[in-house]
């Protein structure tokens, strides 16, 4: 069964460093999700992506995030310098059509955890 | 962002009985809903879903009900299994979104 899969599952940084987070969606899906989770609190929306732009972002997304699809496999998540609250799961998801009618698939997640 | 409510963090039941979750909503715009289910370490799994236009949708032990006029839905698990045992997430979207609102989750333990 196709599925999304995320690199790596566990990153550890400094705060104030650069990070990247990875995920590959399933091939033929044309919609991409970023979502966090931190610990105890609920799921949150950060990002959407189709026809290479951004599509909807919340406030949390702000210009310390950023995200690409630099090929046409990869869907990147980068934080330019990380901050204590940054640490939580990072879910990435995608889906085949709009999600007014169909279902996100999300993969395993990455944990980040800035100290 | 509190459009999406499961009032009950935690539910306990039995094996073999129905398990059933509650999630409420605000925003009437709303028209598609779903449910997700989270292992620890793990991401969130499609479980099942409903559109406004439905009332009911039925998958295998899954049973998903739906009252818009009282904006609530509901998950029925029947009968519950150990491997139930997890997070289960309420999520909402509207027509022109670009994402899923979710819920705080129900921790679900079924006891053998």
């Amino acid at each position: 069964e196709p599925e999304v899969t995320q690199t790596p599952s566990h990153q550890v940084t400094q705060m104030g460093q650069e990070v990247i987070l990875r995920c590959v969606p399933i091939s033929n899906h044309l919609y991409f999700y970023w979502y966090r989770q931190i610990l105890g609190q609920k799921v949150e929306f950060l990002v959407s992506f189709y026809n290479n732009e951004i599509s909807e972002k919340s406030e949390i997304f702000d210009d310390q995030f950023s995200v690409e699809r630099p090929d046409g496999s990869n869907f990147t998540l980068k934080i330019r310098s990380t901050k204590l609250e940054d640490s939580a799961m990072y879910f990435c998801a995608s889906s085949e059509g709009s999600l007014a009618y169909t279902e996100a698939f999300f993969g395993q997640g990455t944990r980040l955890t800035v100290v | 962002d509190q459009q999406v409510k499961q009032n009950s963090p935690s539910l306990s039941v039995q094996e073999g009985r129905i398990s059933i979750l509650n999630c409420d909503y605000t925003n009437s715009m709303f028209d598609y809903f779903l449910w997700y289910k989270k292992y620890p370490a793990e991401g969130p799994t499609f479980l099942i879903s409903i559109s406004s236009i439905k009332d009911k949708n039925e998958d295998g032990r899954f049973t998903v009900f739906l009252n818009k006029s009282a904006k609530h839905l509901s998950l029925h698990i029947v009968p519950s299994q150990p491997g139930d045992s997890a997070v289960y997430f309420c999520a909402a979207s509207r027509p022109n979104d670009y994402k899923l609102s979710f819920g705080a989750g129900t921790t679900v333990t079924v006891r053998a």
